[in-house]
């Protein structure tokens, strides 16, 4: 099945930084998503973004499928978020099951 | 529109017991998918299920599990005899359709067991 990688493993930032999450793909996907798992545990769904660029807030996502990558932006960021964001993917071959990467982990200090 | 619906939260259960974990997908969805997120070990695919139907059961243990997702009602997912190694977060997703569309997460179900 599809392999997804994501780096970095850790980042820690100040509030009010920048940063770059990168999700690496094996495979053509019919699917990719970017979700945040808050302390809580939840799962929330960030980005459905198979191809191109999104926007939401301060966050955004860009997936140049061709290359097999895919970006996600955190701008000004918040204590707010801190917790682990996942990239995953629907290979072509793969079918409706979503491969997880295994999560950056992002803190954020006051 | 309400989300996954997912009950219990929390679970606990000891050894030897058995474990029902239910999930309401998104209205107007068909399709249902549990994922499994063990200590260690990330999110990983466990079954897919359409209405009276498993359709891809490749990543479930092969033994003491097992889903269903009927006609009426929530789909439920079966875990007969727990160990120890089954506590874990357990997430159910749907999506209106199968391939290449985007999967809505419920809240989780968290097992232990004691």
């Amino acid at each position: 099945g599809i392999q997804v990688e994501q780096s970095p493993p850790d980042l820690i930032l100040q509030e009010g930084a920048n940063s770059t999450l990168r999700c690496n793909f094996s495979d053509s996907v019919n699917n990719l998503q970017w979700f945040h798992q808050n302390p809580w545990g939840q799962l929330i769904n960030l980005f459905y973004i198979p191809s191109g660029t999104k926007q939401n807030g301060r966050l955004s996502a860009t997936t140049v499928a061709t290359e097999r990558y895919s970006l996600l932006y955190i701008s000004s960021s918040q204590t707010t978020d801190s917790g682990v964001y996942f990239c995953a993917a629907e290979g072509r071959s793969n079918d409706y099951k979503l491969s997880f990467g295994a999560g950056t982990t992002v803190t954020v200090r006051a | 529109n309400a989300g996954v619906m997912q009950n219990p939260r929390h679970l606990v259960r000891r050894r030897g017991q058995e474990a029902r974990l239910r999930c309401s997908p998104m209205k107007g969805h068909s399709h249902v998918y549990w994922y499994r997120q063990l200590p260690e070990e990330g999110l990983k695919f466990m079954v897919y299920l359409q209405k009276e139907n498993i359709i891809d059961e490749s990543g479930m243990p092969k033994e003491r599990f097992s889903a269903e997702f009927p006609k009426e009602g929530p789909s439920i997912l079966r875990i007969q005899q727990v160990v120890r190694g089954d506590s874990a977060a357990y997430f159910c997703a749907s999506s209106p359709s199968q391939v290449g569309y985007e999967q809505y997460f419920g809240p989780g179900t968290r097992l232990t067991v004691t």
